[in-house]
């Protein structure tokens, strides 16, 4: 079974840096099963990044995803406020469908 | 808009059964997968279940497996997972969301309920 593993696992920055987050799978993976959500508290998960680098529908392109194989990566450009939120990689599979990492939290410093 | 509403979280005793639903709208609900997702107190996200769009295909955690049961109305635009012989550890925000395969052959979640709560303890 394919385990993702998130890093690291709170990042704490400042409005305006860059923020990278890593997510690496414990085997190679098709990048079109790879995606991204965000969490902020209270609420549901919503769909960032598909297909490991394509930007879900009303998405800032300030998010962006890359990566293949093994580590993949979501880079957001500038942090906005409203970005300061628990981040989750996730692979589609077989058996078990989908499986999450254990997510980044990423705070204002 | 496309929405999806879940119901049917409640304070259950171990050993307990619950159903959980989830209304679905603004999609063609028939032509879509779907998800049940779980998130414990304070801990990440646990996919649960999924169902296929015609309901001929299921697949489970493993810690579900043999006590959960997932299924639909395609007609009511509803989805439902089963919960029978509840244990403590199944407490958990329960989301439902929507499969989304892409042309590209992506696949991922792209519409949540916004989540019903599950507490589980005598």
């Amino acid at each position: 079974e394919i385990v993702l593993t998130q890093s690291p696992g709170t990042l704490s920055l400042s409005p305006g840096e860059r923020a990278t987050l890593s997510c690496r799978a414990s085997q190679s993976v098709s990048s079109s099963y790879l995606a991204w959500y965000q969490q902020k508290p209270g609420q549901a998960p919503r769909l960032l990044i598909y297909g490991a680098s394509s930007r879900a529908s009303g998405i800032p392109d300030r998010f962006s995803g890359s990566g293949s194989g093994t580590d993949f990566t979501l880079t957001i450009s500038r942090l906005e406020p409203e970005d300061f939120a628990v981040y989750y990689c996730q692979h589609y599979g077989w058996s078990p469908r989908y499986i999450f990492g254990q997510g980044t939290k990423l705070e204002i410093k | 808009e496309v929405q999806l509403l879940e119901s049917g979280g409640d304070l259950e005793q171990p050993g307990g059964s619950l159903r959980l639903s989830c209304a679905a709208s603004g999609f063609t609900f028939s032509t879509y997968a779907m998800t049940w997702v779980r998130q414990a107190p304070g801990k990440g996200l646990e996919w649960v279940s999924t169902i296929s769009s015609s309901a001929d295909s299921t697949y489970f955690a493993d810690s579900v497996k043999g006590r959960f049961t997932i299924s639909r109305d395609n007609p009511k635009n509803t989805l439902y997972l089963q919960m029978n012989s509840l244990r403590a550890e199944d407490t958990a925000v329960y989301y439902c969301a929507k499969d989304y395969y892409r042309n590209d052959g992506s696949w991922s979640l792209d519409v949540w309920g916004q989540g019903t709560t599950v507490t589980v303890s005598s």
